[in-house]
């Protein structure tokens, strides 16, 4: 089956890392990817990761990928308020680009 | 390159009536999806087309249906709308759905239905 889970609600203070957490369960899974959405508006693909890989970084975020427990998490370092949002984790079957599964989402909240 | 396009952005209808809402993939993405999102049920997968067949359908009635034209856009209908359609639709395109790894969205419809 299919079910990507993620906690609803994130507080950090700017400047402080944030770390967002993803379980899924389809083991078939290729990508995993982490999107932004901001109010109103359509979501923004941040980074992916492929399942044979632990670690991807990209300038201030970092995905780990623990595909023994298929926890998946991304750490958004120095947070800014510009960073508040919400945060969906997707995962991805083989021999699709476009059909993802997504989590429920995190609302970052990033405070003065 | 101008990316994802949805139009309309907003849109207003009453229960009953039928909707066609439209997207643009990037220049050259052949392969377009639509996804349903709202409070309750999070993003869930309509459909999936590329080169205007559709290849996958997520589990929704039959009220719900899509097409893609030869220059790779695409439309999707909603007939007999009900309460509970009330919702952003979302419209994501990539290269090719087998090889590419990246699926990028367009900023949405959002339907209410009243």
């Amino acid at each position: 089956g299919e079910d990507v889970e993620q906690s609803l609600f994130l507080s950090v203070r700017e400047g402080d890392s944030s770390v967002i957490n993803c379980t899924y369960t389809d083991s078939s899974s290729t990508y995993l990817y982490w999107y932004k959405q901001e109010p109103g508006a359509g979501l923004q693909l941040l980074t992916y990761i492929f399942s044979n890989m632990d670690m991807k970084q990209d300038q201030r975020l970092t995905v780990l990928l623990n595909k023994k427990d298929k926890h998946l998490s991304l750490r958004i370092a120095d947070t800014q308020t510009g960073d508040s949002a919400i945060y969906f984790c997707a995962e991805r079957w083989a021999g699709t680009a476009s059909k993802l599964t997504f989590g429920t989402g995190t609302r970052l909240q990033v405070t003065l | 390159k101008a990316g994802v396009t949805q139009t309309p952005r907003y849109l207003i209808k009453t229960r009953g009536q039928q909707v066609t809402l439209s997207c643009s993939p990037i220049s050259g993405h052949r392969s377009v999806s639509w996804y349903q999102q709202t409070p309750g049920q999070g993003l869930q997968f309509l459909f999936e087309y590329f080169s205007e067949t559709q290849r996958n359908k997520g589990n929704f009635p039959g009220r719900f249906s899509g097409r893609q034209f030869s220059n790779s856009r695409s439309e999707m209908n909603v007939s007999t709308l009900e309460l509970g359609d009330s919702a952003l639709y979302l419209c994501a395109s990539s290269s090719n759905p087998t090889s590419n790894t990246e699926a990028f969205f367009g900023q949405g419809t959002r339907l209410t239905v009243v």
